[in-house]
């Protein structure tokens, strides 16, 4: 399979703690981009990178979020201190031009 | 800013019937895309169509189609004959033209959950 794949599928933590998900987009595929979506509504862009640099962060990604796309190739992102309000899908997607193609998706519950 | 409105939240329609899931958009920009995606109970996106600000003729792939009317800022979606395998939220985005600084990043309308039944 050479979809944009993410790691984990699921995660539940307990408030307080930091996450970190894995993002790896198709392979020729230089740029690359986080959403985060909540139950009933649409996906919401957080960041985008192209190739290795962080050009884009939306005012949602607050201090304790961080994104790395190190080499350019796969993707980060961490939730430092994770809040109630942080439990959601968060999604990634890549493309050279055109449409974006989306990965599964890493739901994250905080309880 | 861009924005992306589906009014409608949810549409029950009974198998074979035909549908129509609007979209009105409202952006400055002159050079824009307009996506459909379809988001089934799995969760992955799964892109469906890509429009250019330029191309307002109507698409049609199969039993899907797709009006794009600059005039009303509008881009509906209609599936003929629906089937139950349709089920499934489907979503309405817009990107600006590509930029070094912003890629395509894509706003997103709230969803429209379409349920089939038999």
């Amino acid at each position: 399979d050479t979809g944009v794949s993410q790691n984990p599928r699921h995660k539940i933590t307990k408030r307080g703690q930091n996450v970190t998900f894995r993002c790896d987009p198709i392979s020729e595929h230089n740029r690359l981009y986080w959403y985060r979506q909540t139950l009933g509504q649409g996906p919401e862009f957080l960041t985008y990178f192209q190739n290795e640099a962080q050009l884009e962060k939306s005012r949602l990604l607050s201090d304790r979020f961080s994104a790395e796309r190190p080499k350019g190739s796969f993707s980060t992102l961490e939730i430092q201190r994770t809040e109630q309000g942080d439990s959601a899908m968060y999604l990634c997607a890549s493309n050279k031009w055109g449409e974006q193609y989306f990965g599964p998706g890493t739901r994250l519950t905080v309880t | 800013a861009q924005k992306v409105t589906q009014a409608q939240t949810e549409i029950s329609v009974v198998e074979k019937e035909d549908v129509t899931l609007d979209c009105v958009y409202e952006t400055r920009d002159t050079t824009y895309y307009l996506f459909w995606y379809k988001q089934p109970p799995s969760g992955e996106l799964v892109f469906l169509i890509r429009r250019n600000s330029f191309d307002e003729q109507n698409e049609i792939s199969g039993r899907y189609s797709w009006n794009f009317q600059k005039s009303t800022s509008s881009f509906n979606f209609t599936i003929t004959a629906s089937q139950v395998v349709d089920s499934a939220v489907y979503f309405c985005a817009l990107s600006e033209e590509v930029s070094e600084t912003s890629g395509s990043r894509l706003t997103f309308g709230e969803g429209t959950q379409l349920t089939v039944n038999p």
